[in-house]
């Protein structure tokens, strides 16, 4: 069973214009969620987290939106840049429930146009 | 700073060889750590967990095995490779020392592995 689920495989946008990637989980138990960016032959870079107390966390171009009731998470990048072409791997942990663990989705594509 | 080391990068072995990668942390103590495989256009799958020295959580079964001999050194073995063994394996460490939560996990470079 997959807990944590990115729906779309792969997203193409246009540079400068707004990134939107979302995750869907189905654990209740989920408290603490994290973005990481991955190039290829690499290991993944941490990008963005956010706590289950809060709906939104922002760092620069990158901003996390949480909707608890619909345990949705979306990652907007604005603008978006060439270089922002990568897979993205959303995340997730059950803190509270002492889990050391987190459960990735299987990611989505990006691919940012000159 | 923290960083973490994976070694080798890249590596070719045949069908029922014997296995080593090596993981290694440095500017934190008593980190988590974690070993995963990236299979061919797949996710990341944990494959084994460590909370400290000695301590070792297998999530999988398989032919793999980890052993975390010092507080920041994780090994990944096999006694005999099979071709499904083929990926991309990516350790990864967290706790403290960074200015994000302790639950944070920050991954090394990875080592490809090829099995023929």
């Amino acid at each position: 069973d997959q807990q944590v689920k990115q729906n779309s495989p792969s997203l193409s946008v246009q540079e400068g214009r707004i990134s939107i990637l979302n995750c869907d989980y189905t654990n209740s138990m989920f408290d603490y969620f994290l973005w990481y960016k991955k190039y290829p032959a690499e290991g993944p870079t941490f990008l963005i987290s956010i706590s289950s107390i809060k709906d939104k966390n922002e760092d620069g171009r990158f901003t996390v939106f949480l909707n608890k009731s619909a345990k949705h998470l979306s990652l907007h990048i604005v603008p978006s840049q060439p270089g922002d072409s990568a897979v993205y791997f959303c995340a997730a942990s059950a803190r509270q429930g002492g889990s050391e663990k987190l459960v990735f989705g299987k990611g989505t594509k990006l691919t940012v146009n000159p | 700073s923290q960083t973490i080391h994976q070694w080798p990068a890249t590596l070719v072995q045949p069908v029922g060889s014997p296995l080593s990668l090596e993981c290694t942390v440095e500017g934190t103590s008593n980190p988590n750590l974690y070993w995963y495989r990236q299979a061919a256009g797949r996710g990341l799958q944990l494959l084994f967990y460590s909370v400290g020295i000695g301590q070792i959580s297998s999530e999988v079964p398989q032919n793999l095995s980890a052993s975390r001999p010092q507080d920041r050194q994780f090994i990944l073995s096999s006694k005999k490779l099979l071709l499904s063994d083929s990926g991309f394996y990516l350790c990864a460490w967290s706790g403290f020392g960074t200015k994000s939560s302790t639950d944070t996990q920050y991954f090394g470079p990875g080592t490809r592995l090829t099995v023929l």
